[in-house]
């Protein structure tokens, strides 16, 4: 079955424009997470969306990202006015409802910002 | 603050060693510990694990968390090429819904 996609898979963009990347989550995920990945680093969350509720944004670095999830399904993260330091891997993830905390991950976004 | 450490942060060894990974955690509220495996871009599920001295066993790979100490380790035995990869450590609590990752611990094995 189709896992998680997401797309662009590499994003080059000047500093000072906006990006919008795109998830496409498993069919009937109810959760669906987004993460930044910096070069050795770990997985920085960003925000995470449950069914109709309303989103988890405590990760968002800055009130330059914002994310949303349309129809329960698919989600754009959006980033303004780019900065360097925004470069980074993103990731997406979606998970099923239960008590099965197993995430599956999209093969992410490479965003680079010249 | 919630964190998850790692180590060590990377290792190289050679086919047919056995390595063990370290993940150490302070999070409040501690609901269950996950590792993956991340050999390009997208982290793959290895283990999920809620109670402390059952060991999860897949293959080469094994995993034990103490919930006491409050650390996990990820045992790999007779490592293969195809174990080359950055493995991540997850927590997740039962306050939210963040799971909180480790920077990883890069795994080389060497021919």
């Amino acid at each position: 079955g189709a896992g998680v996609s997401q797309s662009p898979s590499n994003k080059v963009t000047e500093k000072g424009k906006d990006v919008e990347l795109r998830c496409d989550p498993i069919s009937g995920h109810t959760a669906l997470y987004w993460y930044r990945q910096s070069l050795g680093q770990g997985l920085e969350f960003l925000i995470y969306f449950q069914g109709n509720s309303a989103p988890d944004k405590s990760g968002l670095p800055s009130d330059r990202f914002s994310a949303e999830r349309t129809g329960g399904s698919v989600s754009t993260l959006t980033i303004q006015r780019t900065q360097q330091e925004d470069s980074a891997v993103y990731l997406c993830a979606s998970m099923p409802s239960g008590a099965n905390y197993e995430q599956y991950f999209g093969p992410g976004t490479r965003l680079t910002v010249t | 603050e919630d964190k998850v450490v790692q180590s060590p942060l990377s290792l190289v060894v050679h086919e047919g060693d056995t390595v063990t990974l370290n993940c150490s955690y302070e999070v409040t509220n501690f609901r269950s510990l996950l590792w993956y495996k991340q050999e390009k871009k997208a982290p793959t599920f290895l283990f999920m694990l809620t109670s402390s001295g059952i060991e999860k066993k897949s293959g080469r790979l094994s995993s034990i968390l103490d919930k006491k100490e409050l650390f996990s380790i990820l045992n790999i035995t007779a490592t293969q090429t195809g174990d080359s990869a950055v493995y991540l450590c997850a927590v997740i609590s039962n306050t939210g819904n963040q799971f909180y990752f480790g920077t990883g611990t890069s795994l080389t094995v060497i021919p």
